[in-house]
């Protein structure tokens, strides 16, 4: 069974400019999350999706951060325009259910913002 | 609010050696789920054990040990016979079923390193 695919998996860009990531969950798995880990700390929570629908965005500093999560499958996390704090790798997790359940991991995308 | 406190930043032992990595959390949900997840340098992180607030039992799968405490709020992960490959950073996450779904609330992380 494939497991969760990010691109790319590294971006530099300057502040102000915009960003997209991409996501594919494993097939499948109705829910998706994606998660902002700054260096030296745990991910934390920016969106979670259930199907195409969103569940929790309490966190997406939603000024400069958009997703979507078009048919279901794949989403697209964008960030326009960045910022010097936007430095992080952006992780995108799914599960099969939409309850507490353990949650696979993609391997990540590392943006630097100089 | 949820939190997760993980008290050792970085901890390094020679290999063989058992360590333990503490893990304690806040939350006023009742019901409620804990995990562990390993992030190796590559980066991706891997899922090791959910546990319930329900269910106390101490588990063993291998090398790896939980011990599951409401006491005193601690979900404590311990090695044995810890491995050069066990290096990588821990991460404790809770989830709350009555305030936070399925969100995890992850702790800061250890940064285990096993020496040869």
């Amino acid at each position: 069974e494939a497991g969760v695919a990010q691109s790319p998996r590294y971006k530099i860009i300057e502040k102000r400019q915009s960003v997209a990531f991409w996501c594919n969950p494993i097939s499948g798995h109705a829910t998706l999350y994606w998660y902002q880990q700054i260096l030296g700390q745990g991910p934390k929570l920016l969106i979670q999706f259930q199907n195409n629908g969103v569940v929790d965005d309490s966190q997406l500093p939603k000024d400069r951060f958009s997703a979507e999560r078009l048919k279901g499958v794949d989403s697209t996390l964008k960030i326009q325009p960045a910022k010097l704090e936007d430095s992080a790798v952006y992780l995108c997790a799914s599960s099969p259910r939409s309850e507490p359940y353990e949650q696979y991991f993609g391997p990540g995308t590392r943006l630097t913002v100089t | 609010a949820q939190k997760v406190t993980q008290a050792q930043t970085e901890i390094s032992v020679v290999e063989k050696e058992d360590v333990t990595l503490d893990c304690v959390y806040e939350t006023r949900d009742t019901t409620y789920y804990l995990f562990w997840y390993k992030q190796p340098p590559s980066g991706e992180l891997v899922f090791l054990i959910r546990r319930n607030s329900f269910d106390e039992q101490n588990e063993i799968s291998g090398r790896y040990s939980w011990n599951f405490q409401k006491s005193t709020s601690s979900f404590n992960f311990t090695i044995t016979a810890s491995q050069v490959v066990d290096s990588a950073v821990y991460f404790c996450a809770l989830s709350g079923a009555e305030t936070s779904g399925s969100r995890l609330t992850f702790g800061e992380g250890t940064q285990l390193t096993v020496n040869p």
